[in-house]
This record gives structure tokens, C-alpha cells and sequence, in this order.
């Protein structure tokens, strides 16, 4: 069975780093195919895709948000990391991590993290 | 990026009825076309992949269609658990894209 849990500060100010850690279970980040992505959602909004890194490696990274994204992987520890620099108001939102795979993108999600940027 | 236009922004329904909302891609995305569920409080949920096929675990009253450019989810018996809203998302070019939702309300 596949589990995702999103964890992360809460709330922080404007400039700051925001780093996101992604635990899963049920499967491997080593294993060919597997992926682990991140989306997030403003309150009352849509959803945005941020970034996605794979068994291998590859990361891709959504080009809106400039070179502001870094996705990283512990494979040992069944962990994915989000950090997005200079983080301001319009970075509040809600953030997930889903379960990425060939073929079936997004196929679980975890249960998502609000992150407040405020001063 | 490529655009993704959901129509209607909100539909108000009954249980029962047969219920069609679309998406229209600015650019041609193949059948690279998934079709998530959000219940109110909920994280979305993967109902259809590659534009027609029906994840594990999905009822059959939810389908889905279209290829190139335009999309469509159907629920052909409208059930009061399926009041959410409805997005979907291309994947066949970065970045991957959302269309902003189509909201199911009751009647």
C-alpha cells in the first residue's frame, strides 16, 4: 500500500527558504519507473504542478517558478524533498506530494501541508 | 505553456442526472490527459488516465474521451458522493498543466 505524508514549517516569512519533506512508503525511489511529484494549491484555487523527480535521478522543475525549485530524494530513507528560495505571499498554498510512475502520473497523493508566508 | 480551459466553470446537478464537462488544450496534447476528483477538504484523486482509461477502483460511470486538443469526462448516473470539482492535466509538454476546475453542486 502507498503513503505519502507532506511535513514542513507552517508558516515563514517573506525571502526565506521553504523546505518540504515528502515520506512515503510502498515503494521504492530507486526502482525503475518510480517518481514522487509536487503540486500545490492556494486556498480556494487550482492546482499547480511544481516539480517531479525520478528513480534515476532527473528532476524537472516548472518553469514559472524560475530556478527557485530544488527537488532532492534520501532513497535509503524513502524521503523526497521540496525547497523553494525567496519564498513571498503568493507562495501560501497548500502543498502535496503524489506518487509519480510511467504511464499513471499522480496516482496517490499524501495529505497535503498549508504553508503560510507572512511577515 | 500550454492552457488548459475547463467549461463549465460550475454546474448545478441532481443525483441521477448524466453530467459532461470539458477541456480544451491550447495545442494539440495527444491522448496525454488525466482527470483528477477533489472533494471539499479532500487531496484530489486520479480517475481517468491517458484520456480514457479508467484508474483502478474507479466506477464505470465515470468516462472519459477526446484526443488532440479536446477532452471530456462524463458521469453517466450522478451520484451525491461525486459532488466535487473535477480537473484535468496534460502531461505532454513541461510544464505539466492544470485546467482551473469544473465545480459539481447540487440543484
Amino acid at each position: 500500500q502507498v503513503t505519502l505524508k507532506e511535513s514542513g514549517p507552517g508558516i515563514l516569512q517573506p525571502s526565506h527558504t521553504l523546505s518540504l519533506t515528502c515520506s512515503f512508503s510502498g515503494f521504492s525511489l530507486s526502482t525503475y519507473g518510480m517518481g514522487v511529484s509536487w503540486i500545490r494549491q492556494p486556498s480556494g484555487k487550482g492546482l499547480e504542478w511544481l516539480a517531479s523527480i525520478w528513480w534515476n535521478g532527473n528532476t524537472y522543475n516548472n518553469p514559472s517558478l524560475k530556478s527557485r525549485l530544488t527537488v532532492s530524494k534520501d532513497t535509503s530513507n524513502n524521503q523526497a524533498f521540496l525547497k523553494v528560495t525567496s519564498v513571498d505571499t503568493a507562495d501560501t498554498a497548500t502543498y502535496y506530494c503524489a506518487h509519480t510512475q510511467f504511464g499513471v502520473l499522480f496516482d496517490y497523493w499524501g495529505q497535503g501541508v498549508m504553508v503560510t508566508v507572512s511577515s | 505553456n500550454t492552457v488548459m480551459t475547463q467549461s463549465p466553470t460550475s454546474m448545478f446537478i441532481s443525483v441521477g442526472d448524466r453530467v459532461t464537462m470539458n477541456c480544451k488544450a491550447s495545442q494539440n496534447v495527444g491522448t496525454n490527459v488525466d482527470w483528477y476528483q477533489q472533494k471539499t477538504g479532500q487531496s484530489p484523486k486520479l480517475l481517468i488516465y491517458g484520456a480514457s482509461n479508467r484508474y483502478t477502483g474507479v466506477p464505470d460511470r465515470f468516462t472519459g474521451s477526446g484526443s488532440g486538443t479536446d477532452f471530456t469526462l462524463t458521469i453517466s448516473n450522478m451520484q451525491a458522493e461525486d459532488l466535487a470539482v473535477y480537473y484535468c492535466l496534460q502531461y505532454n509538454y513541461n510544464p505539466l498543466t492544470f485546467g482551473s476546475g469544473t465545480k459539481l453542486e447540487i440543484k
